[in-house]
């Protein structure tokens, strides 16, 4: 089974709307993170947004917020009042474990998001 | 702060040759680890060091070696080069108690 899980192969928001990329995980262990990454044309991986398993709040940085259903298993990425630098692939991943045993990341395939002026 | 540095940027070879990328990570972060990016594939995870041993490993033939320096300055080797093994190959540094990877702008290695 896919560890992480991202359904949307391209996406296309209007400038200075939000917008939600999806992305689910399937993991036993109870310590672990999930992160967002943007990628893009240039190739350099930016990352974005943090949320730990244990956090009760979902994580927030900027216009970017993680909306983290631990339940569902799912951890979407919400982009608020989105700009034209914005058009980028964006990937979801998940480190198991707790943060100082390795970093062996799972990354999901990736949404590639165009912002339209 | 300095990011993380991988050279050569670009690189183009032929099959059966060997390559050899390297990667500096951020002052201070012990932790490296490689990916592969293809287009089929996705992100693929390597290896990771800590401390200049192997901590983790993925799923990839022996041709795919890495090692780390004492300075946390890591190579990753490549042998007997396929046409399959055209690439991004990325590398990340990480601080031990944060987590989160810091990536550099990859090594886009092409084999034919």
């Amino acid at each position: 089974a896919q560890k992480i899980t991202q359904t949307q192969p391209g996406m296309f928001v209007q400038e200075k709307e939000a917008v939600t990329l999806d992305c689910t995980y399937d993991t036993s262990d109870q310590s672990y993170g999930l992160f967002w990454y943007k990628q893009p044309s240039s190739g350099e991986m930016i990352f974005l947004i943090y949320q730990g398993s244990y956090d009760e709040q979902n994580a927030t940085e900027g216009r970017y917020s993680l909306n983290f259903q631990k339940a569902r298993k799912s951890a979407n990425l919400v982009i608020s009042a989105s700009q034209l630098g914005d058009s980028a692939m964006y990937f979801c991943a998940m480190r198991e474990g707790p943060k100082n045993t390795g970093n062996q990341f799972y990354f999901g395939t990736g949404t590639s998001l165009t912002v339209i002026p | 702060k300095a990011g993380v540095t991988q050279t050569p940027r670009y690189l183009i070879k032929t099959r059966g040759q060997q390559v050899t990328l390297s990667c500096s990570p951020i002052s201070g972060h012990r932790s490296v680890s490689w990916y592969q990016q293809t287009p089929g594939q996705g992100l693929q995870f390597l290896f990771e060091y800590f401390s200049e041993t192997q901590r983790n490993k993925g799923n990839f033939p022996g041709r795919f070696s890495g090692r780390q320096f004492s300075n946390s300055r890591s190579e990753m080797n490549v042998s007997t080069l396929e046409l399959g093994d055209s690439a991004l190959y990325l590398c990340a540094s990480s601080a031990r108690y944060t987590g989160e990877l810091f990536f550099g702008e990859g090594s886009r290695l092409t084999v034919l």
